[in-house]
């Protein structure tokens, strides 16, 4: 079975503040991709990453897959709080289910 | 609102008792996941359907089970109840096309089971 860890856990931060969270495996996935859950809703896809050593950006969030696809980092800059909620990392192997890492919790305080 | 429907929000049940919960997919999506999210485990993969056939399945418990119907939607049946099933039950739902990658699936809000 793959695992994949997140770090860290939980992080309070506030507002305007950067930060960055990290998903690491000892496996290597064709693709890897990143949720947000807020409270009370399901996970909601942010990006996907395919290629070793790529980076996206969506706005203020840049997300980069390792080069030998094993780990993914998600940096977040100038933080606000509406950034708050779960960031979900999920690997797959090839059009395989998703395994998903336990989360980062994110607060981010005004 | 991702167009994924989930009924009921809330369940409040005893242990041994049996469960349904039902799930609709975004319109034109022909496949439907099932998930569990607990605090110590995270969100677990249960199973998989794709246009009424079982495609896939992951840690799903032989006291569970599932199914999707002609018109798609899709229900999760869990008997035999006990407090270590007291989770967040997504669904979600995908095109389902095969392809290099997974394709986006879609989370809808999730069902609350509390056993008591």
């Amino acid at each position: 079975t793959q695992l994949l860890k997140q770090s860290p856990q939980f992080l309070s931060i506030q507002e305007g503040e950067n930060l960055t969270v990290y998903c690491n495996s000892s496996s290597v996935f064709s693709s890897l991709q990143w949720y947000r859950q807020e409270p009370g809703e399901g996970p909601v896809l942010l990006v996907t990453v395919v290629t070793g050593g790529e980076v996206k950006k969506l706005k203020r969030l840049t997300f980069q897959f390792g080069d030998a696809r094993k780990d993914s980092s998600l940096h977040i800059t100038a933080a606000q709080p509406g950034d708050t909620g779960l960031y979900l990392c999920a690997g797959a192997e090839g059009y395989s289910t998703l395994t998903f890492g336990k989360g980062t919790m994110l607060l981010v305080s005004p | 609102d991702s167009g994924v429907t989930q009924t009921p929000k809330h369940l409040i049940t005893a242990t041994g008792q049996r469960v349904t919960l039902r799930c609709s997919p975004r319109s034109g999506d022909l496949s439907v996941y099932w998930y569990q999210q607990s605090l110590d485990q995270g969100l677990q993969f249960l199973i998989q359907y794709y246009n009424g056939e079982e495609r896939a399945k992951g840690n799903i418990l032989e006291r569970f089970s599932a199914q999707q119907f002609p018109d798609l939607h899709s229900e999760l049946n869990l008997s035999s109840l006990e407090l270590g099933d007291s989770a967040l039950y997504f669904c979600a739902s995908s095109v389902g096309l095969a392809g290099l990658y997974p394709d986006t699936q879609y989370f809808g809000p999730g069902t609350r089971l509390t056993v008591l």
